[in-house]
């Protein structure tokens, strides 16, 4: 069974403060791993997709990377209005053909005071 | 502009009844999706399809069904028989296929009265 585990659940910033948001994930035979963001009341956005060992993606303040067992969503000088839910999610090859379905964690608060 | 529309944005049901939400998209995906997201719950799985007049059941199926008749339409009924409908409902499309991420629509929160 895939399990994706995202660490901390909620994190608190001031603005500048840089940080990370953890995601780990067992799964048989990773085909993609995703980053989201949502805000409150909203549907989830796309930010990234990495799919092996050893990439990594930027956008703005944020940079993804990703390891054999975890990824890291790095924040570098957040701004307020990086304020949202990050999620993150798996797709696995284990799964036939219901491939393409997501696992998602269970999602990391952050909230950037000014 | 391509996109996936929910509707309505809020619903509210009265105990017993049947609802239906909405899901409409204009990606030409063929891969649609519904999740639940509960607080502290994350996102789980309803109900997929990845090609018309063919869907399956996510992790979390009972007391709701769904159809496909169209490519671009993929409603849900949240049933009677769904203790515990009170949640917000997310639709998703996609690419069939792997690598290929979501894209979601903007939600319907649902209460019971």
């Amino acid at each position: 069974e895939d399990q994706v585990t995202q660490s901390p659940e909620a994190l608190r910033l001031q603005e500048g403060e840089s940080s990370s948001l953890n995601c780990s994930y067992t799964v048989s035979g990773l085909r993609g791993l995703f980053w989201y963001r949502q805000d409150p009341g909203k549907g989830p956005e796309f930010l990234f997709t990495l799919y092996s060992a050893g990439e990594e993606k930027e956008k703005e303040r944020l940079k993804a990377t990703l390891t054999k067992k975890e990824s890291f969503l790095h924040i570098t000088a957040p701004k307020p209005e990086d304020s949202a839910t990050y999620l993150c999610a798996v797709q696995a090859s284990n799964r036939g053909t219901s491939g393409s379905r997501l696992t998602f964690g269970e999602g990391t608060q952050l909230t950037v005071n000014p | 502009d391509g996109g996936i529309t929910q509707s309505p944005k809020y619903l509210f049901r009265k105990e017993g009844q049947n609802v239906t939400l909405s899901c409409e998209q204009n990606l030409n995906h063929d891969a649609m999706y519904w999740y639940r997201q509960d607080p502290g719950q994350g996102l789980r799985l309803i109900y997929y399809s990845q090609i018309v007049n063919d869907f399956q059941k996510g992790d979390i199926a009972e007391g709701y069904s769904v159809s496909r008749e169209k490519k671009e339409s993929f409603p849900l009924t949240v049933t009677s028989a769904q203790k515990n409908p009170t949640a917000f409902y997310l639709c998703a499309s996609s690419i069939r296929g792997f690598g290929y991420g979501y894209t979601f629509g903007s939600g319907t929160r649902l209460t019971v009265v």
